[in-house]
Order: structure tokens, then sequence, then C-alpha cells
């Protein structure tokens, strides 16, 4: 059973860079198989698709987060990490980590999520 | 890249059926079958409940079904149940390795 779990500061004060990363178990981010994604739920307007990683090295991103978004992995603690710069009141969510697949086009196991709030 | 169009809020009684619908374009929804749907519980992990517009994941009661007609996805959920009350999303798959969601509907069961 494959499972994701997010860690990092739940506050983070505007103007800088929040950081978050996603332990997985039964799983590997060096797989080949699977996109290792970011999404996040911002408050009263949806889910957000943030990016993905692919094989340690193939990375796409929302065009509109693309400017201040890394997605990295780490092969040999298995976990991806997210880095958002120049964050604003705007990026207070849900940050949700997820395994997507690429041949069936969907999101099949979900972290629970971890709420960051930018603080001015 | 927008966000896909949902209804902000559905409701039914138990036993009774809803459906939700996902508007995007002919660039996401109107182009792609790779619509899925997500239920959302409070403080839990999304569940995947449709993928490829219609087909449901091993474990997903028949109740939950899927269907697309141009640029609109619908979910229709029958035999409403009381754990049926949480979020619905669409998302679909909008070209150039990319991804978008819908807005989220909130369903509550009466």
């Amino acid at each position: 059973q494959v499972q994701l779990q997010e860690s990092g500061p739940g506050l983070v004060k505007a103007s800088q860079t929040l950081s978050l990363t996603c332990a997985v178990s039964g799983g590997s981010v060096n797989s080949g198989t699977y996109y290792w994604s970011w999404i996040r739920q911002l408050p009263g307007k949806g889910l957000e698709w943030i990016g993905y990683i692919y094989n340690s090295g193939r990375i796409y991103y929302n065009p509109s987060l693309k400017s201040r978004v890394t997605v990295s992995a780490d092969t040999s603690e298995n976990l991806f990490s997210l880095k958002m710069t120049s964050v604003t009141a705007a990026d207070t969510s849900v940050y949700f980590c997820a395994r997507f697949s690429p041949d069936l086009y969907f999101f099949d196991y979900w972290g629970q999520g971890t709420l960051v709030t930018v603080s001015s | 890249q927008s966000a896909l169009t949902q209804p902000h809020s559905v409701s039914g009684s138990p036993g009774q059926s809803v459906t939700i619908s996902c508007t995007g374009t002919n660039r996401d929804v109107g182009d792609y079958n790779y619509v899925s749907w997500y239920q959302h519980h409070p403080d839990k992990a999304p569940k995947l409940i449709i993928f490829d517009v219609s087909r449901r994941p091993s474990g997903v009661p028949d109740r939950f079904s899927g269907s697309k007609s141009g640029n609109t996805a619908s979910l229709t959920i029958s035999g409403l149940q009381a754990e049926d009350q949480a979020h619905y999303y669409c998302c679909s798959y909008a070209g150039a390795y990319t991804m978008v969601f819908g807005g989220g509907t909130k369903l509550t069961v009466l």
C-alpha cells in the first residue's frame, strides 16, 4: 500500500520561501512508472495542480506557478520536495502530495495534506 | 489554464440521485477523455472515484458514475447515502503534461 506524508513549516512569512517534503512508503520516487505530484487546496477555490516530477528528472509545472516553484526528488531518502519562492497571503493553502499515473491520467494515492499559512 | 467550473454546492435526500457538472474548454475536457473525479472528506486524503470519464477504480460502488458531453463532464451519485456528504472535484488533462482541477462542489445529504 502506497502512503505519502507531507511535512514542513505550517507558517511562512510573506516574501519568503515555502518548503515542503513528501515522504513516500510502499513505492519508489525513482520508479519510472509514476509522477510524484504537488497539489494545493486554495481556500474557497478548489484544487490547483502545482507540478510533478518523473523518474527524478523530468519535471512539469503549472504555467501560472512555474516562475516560483521547484519540485525535486531525493531518491536516497525516497521523498520529493516543493519549494515556492516569494510567497504571499494568496499562497495560504492546504498542500497535498500525490502519486500520478501517466498512463491513466489520475492521482491514485494522496497524502492527508498540510496547511501552510503565509503571514505578513 | 483556467480552473474547471463546478457548481459550488448540490444537495439531495438519502436514496435520491444528484449530478455534479464540470465545465472546461476544448483544450481540456473537450479534447481528452482523461477526466477524473475525487471525493474529499475533511481532514482526509482525497479519494479517486472515477477516471477516464466513466471508469470506476476497484472498490468504488457503482452508485458513482461519470459521463461527458462536449466540454462538460458530469458525476452522478445515485442512491445517496449519508457518507457521500463530501466535497467533489473534477480533474482533466490539459495537454503539454499539465492537469487542471475544478473549483469543487460541496455535496450535502439532507
